[in-house]
């Protein structure tokens, strides 16, 4: 069975640089959900999208943007890279009242 | 808004042995998901379990089981048989439909379960 598909899986970016996380939600799904995991922290909210418009928005910083495109893939943007942004992100995707299901995530170093 | 609670950090439990993760959550709502979640080393994020709370009957996969308590609005997971491949953070979480039909996630702060051989 096809599942979320996250890319690029490593990532290695100098601070001030800018990052690109793309999402394939698993087909017929209608909502994609980005999550930050930090080392040893639990998995932060970011932004959720339902049938293409922004349905939710958690702790995302103003230096990161998102979107859900015409064939419902999504990406993160992230700007002005820092340090604290190194971490491990998630992107789920989940159809109306069934199951949430996670990519295998993107890992993003800052140096 | 909801909120999921997991009030047992860290566990451990010995190997072929059962442990109970507890997990509370606070709705208002009648109709609603839970799912258990597991993140082993990897993270790799897992599904477990999944739990409709129209269902009466408590849901089953292999090894894991679930107690849902409506009611009480306590969402626990039992594993038996534990084997060391079971080492992970376990996440507890309520969906429900929000507004405009999308799906609201609220996530518990995690299990740590430690098997110990």
């Amino acid at each position: 069975a096809a599942g979320v598909i996250q890319s690029p899986r490593h990532l290695i970016k100098e601070k001030r640089e800018t990052a690109t996380l793309k999402c394939y939600p698993i087909p017929r799904h209608d909502t994609v959900y980005w999550y930050q995991q930090g080392p040893g922290q639990d998995p932060q909210f970011l932004i959720s999208f339902y049938e293409k418009m922004q349905s939710d928005k958690g702790s995302i910083p103003d230096r990161f943007s998102a979107q859900q495109f015409s064939d419902y893939h999504s990406e993160l943007n992230m700007s002005s890279l820092e340090l604290g942004d190194s971490a491990l992100y998630f992107c789920a995707s989940s159809a109306i009242e069934s199951t949430i299901y996670f990519g295998e995530g993107s890992w993003l170093t800052v140096v | 808004a909801q909120t999921v609670t997991q009030s047992q950090p860290e566990m451990s439990v010995q190997e072929a042995e059962t442990v109970t993760l507890s997990c509370t959550y606070d709705t208002s709502e009648s109709n609603y998901y839970l799912f258990w979640y597991k993140q082993p080393p990897s993270r790799q994020m897992i599904l477990v379990i999944r739990q409709e709370a129209y269902k009466q009957q408590n849901a089953t996969e292999n090894r894991f089981s679930v107690n849902f308590q409506k009611a009480a609005k306590s969402f626990s997971l039992k594993i038996s048989d534990s084997q060391l491949g079971d080492t992970a953070m376990y996440f507890c979480a309520f969906m429900k439909q929000g507004e405009g039909g999308y799906q609201k996630v609220t996530f518990g702060t995690g299990t740590k379960l430690q098997v110990i051989p």
